[in-house]
């Protein structure tokens, strides 16, 4: 079945550091590929997503380009801010759309 | 704006009692909608799937005396802890499936459980 695989947290990085978080899947057929963010106390929102090979999502200064062939979909941000830190879930949603599994989530930490 | 709303954010219960939690979206009509529970550490686990007018579909290890859910409308689901027991503690997260939306699954903001 489909699966999503990514990096263990926390992560702690210094404002304005460069940000990486892995994410890796197991699909079949042509899924669409999401991070989510989930802030303190809240649920989720969505933060980027791509729906096909190739295709980069971006938003608040966060990338993550679907890669086929590597079967990824890692996260990066060039300069990280304290607003930054909460908890990030990678996603997909297979080709029939009837549900979306999540990835384990990665806590992040940004010090000033 | 938020586009699901769910109610209550947070409830403290006793032992044996039973809650319910409503989930609903407020701007379009969700034919499915999904119930997360949330561990402590922020692993997201999938409970079931609500499908307006039918049975909800449980996850493998979810049990559905326990969870009852109910969608009996376009813009509700809710979840029913019955006889609820301190595990149970959690944060409980709906979602609501909009097709051919920028984002296809809307949360609503949790709700934290806590049996004593």
């Amino acid at each position: 079945g489909n699966s999503v695989t990514q990096m263990e947290g926390p992560v702690t990085l210094s404002e304005e550091a460069f940000l990486t978080i892995n994410c890796t899947y197991t699909a079949t057929g042509y899924p669409s590929l999401f991070w989510y963010v989930q802030y303190p106390g809240e649920g989720l929102q969505l933060l980027l997503k791509a729906t096909k090979a190739d295709d980069k999502g971006s938003n608040k200064g966060f990338e993550a380009t679907y890669r086929k062939e590597t079967t990824s979909f890692h996260l990066e941000k060039g300069s990280v801010q304290v607003s930054d830190s909460a908890v990030y879930f990678c996603a997909l949603m297979g080709s029939s759309a009837s549900k979306i599994i999540f990835g384990s989530g990665t806590r992040l930490s940004i010090r000033p | 704006g938020a586009v699901v709303s769910q109610h209550p954010s947070w409830v403290i219960c006793k032992s044996g009692t039973s809650v319910k939690i409503e989930c609903r979206s407020l701007d379009f009509q969700a034919t499915t909608m999904f119930w997360y529970r949330q561990f402590p550490k922020q692993s997201l686990m999938l409970m079931a799937t609500s499908n307006e007018g039918s049975k909800a579909t449980y996850e493998q290890g979810v049990e559905k005396d326990k969870f009852l859910i109910n969608h009996a409308s376009l813009t509700l689901s809710t979840l029913t802890v019955t006889s609820a027991h301190p595990e149970d503690s959690s944060f409980y997260i709906c979602s609501a499936l909009r097709p051919g939306q920028n984002s296809p699954l809307h949360f609503g903001n949790g709700t934290r459980l806590t049996v004593t």
